[in-house]
C-alpha cells in the first residue's frame, strides 16, 4: 500500500520567515495530494491540494510543488504569522474504486513572534 | 452550507464495551470516510462509505463497522473495545462524481478514551 513520509517532525521559524515541509510517497499511481492544517482540539482543515497533472499551485502565502518523477511534494509558507502555528499533514491518494487517503506523520510548526 | 459535524465530542468507555460514533456529512456530499488518529500521529483510514455501502477498508479488524444512511450521515461502531482504541475518530465527507473523488472535509472528531 501507499506510504507517505514527512519531514521535519517539528519546525520553528521566526515570524515573517518562510517554512518548508517535505513529503515523499511510494505509490506511483497516487494522483491527488492534499495538505491539511490541524489546530489543537480540531479536525484537519484542507489548506491546499494539487493533482498529478500540475507541478505547482499557489494560494496567497501558500504554495505546493509536486515532482512526480521523484515522488516528492512540498508545502511552502511565506511570510509566516503566529496564527500559522499548527500541525501540518501531507497526504496522498488515488482515484479508483474508493478514495483512501494516506497521511504523513505531521509537522508541528511553531512561528515565533 | 453546513459543515461536517460529529457527536459526541468526548466519550469514555471501559475495555470490552461497544461504542457508536455519529457523523453528519457536509451538505451535498455523498461519501463518508472514517479515520483513527492516535496521539501524535496522522489520521489512519478505517473505511469509506459510498451510496450506503462500504467500498474500501484500511487495516482495521471486523470489530470496526459502519453504516451510511440515505441522507448520507454515517455511524462508526466499535465492538469489544481495547485500550489501543483510545484515539480521536475523524469523519470526512466528500463528493464523488463519475468515480472521481474530490477533496475531503473533516469534522472536529470524537475523542474516545478506553479505560
Amino acid at each position: 500500500g501507499e506510504n507517505v513520509e514527512q519531514h521535519p517532525s517539528t519546525l520553528s521559524v521566526q515570524e515573517g520567515d518562510s517554512a518548508v515541509i517535505k513529503c515523499t510517497y511510494s505509490d506511483s499511481a497516487s494522483n491527488y495530494f492534499p495538505w491539511y492544517k490541524q489546530e489543537l482540539g480540531k479536525g484537519p482543515q484542507l489548506i491546499i491540494d494539487i493533482r498529478s497533472n500540475v507541478g505547482e499551485k499557489k494560494d496567497q502565502r501558500i504554495a505546493v510543488t509536486l515532482n512526480k518523477t521523484a515522488k516528492h511534494f512540498s508545502l511552502h509558507i511565506t511570510e509566516t504569522q503566529p496564527e500559522d502555528s499548527a500541525v501540518y499533514f501531507c497526504a496522498a491518494s488515488r482515484s479508483g474504486g474508493y478514495q483512501k487517503v494516506t497521511f504523513g506523520i505531521g509537522t508541528k510548526l511553531q512561528v515565533i513572534p | 452550507e453546513t459543515g461536517v459535524t460529529q457527536s459526541p465530542t468526548h466519550l469514555i468507555k471501559t475495555r470490552g464495551q461497544q461504542v457508536t460514533l455519529r457523523c453528519s456529512s457536509q451538505s451535498g456530499h455523498n461519501t463518508v470516510s472514517w479515520y483513527q488518529q492516535a496521539l501524535g500521529q496522522g489520521p489512519q483510514f478505517i473505511f469509506q462509505y459510498y451510496r450506503e455501502e462500504e467500498n474500501g477498508r484500511g487495516n482495521f479488524p471486523p470489530r470496526f463497522s459502519g453504516l451510511q444512511f440515505p441522507n448520507y450521515s454515517s455511524e462508526l461502531n466499535v465492538n469489544a473495545l481495547e485500550l489501543d482504541d483510545s484515539a480521536l475518530y475523524l469523519c470526512a465527507s466528500s463528493l464523488a462524481n463519475s468515480g472521481l473523488f474530490n477533496e475531503q472535509f473533516f469534522g472536529p472528531g470524537t475523542r474516545l478514551t478506553v479505560l
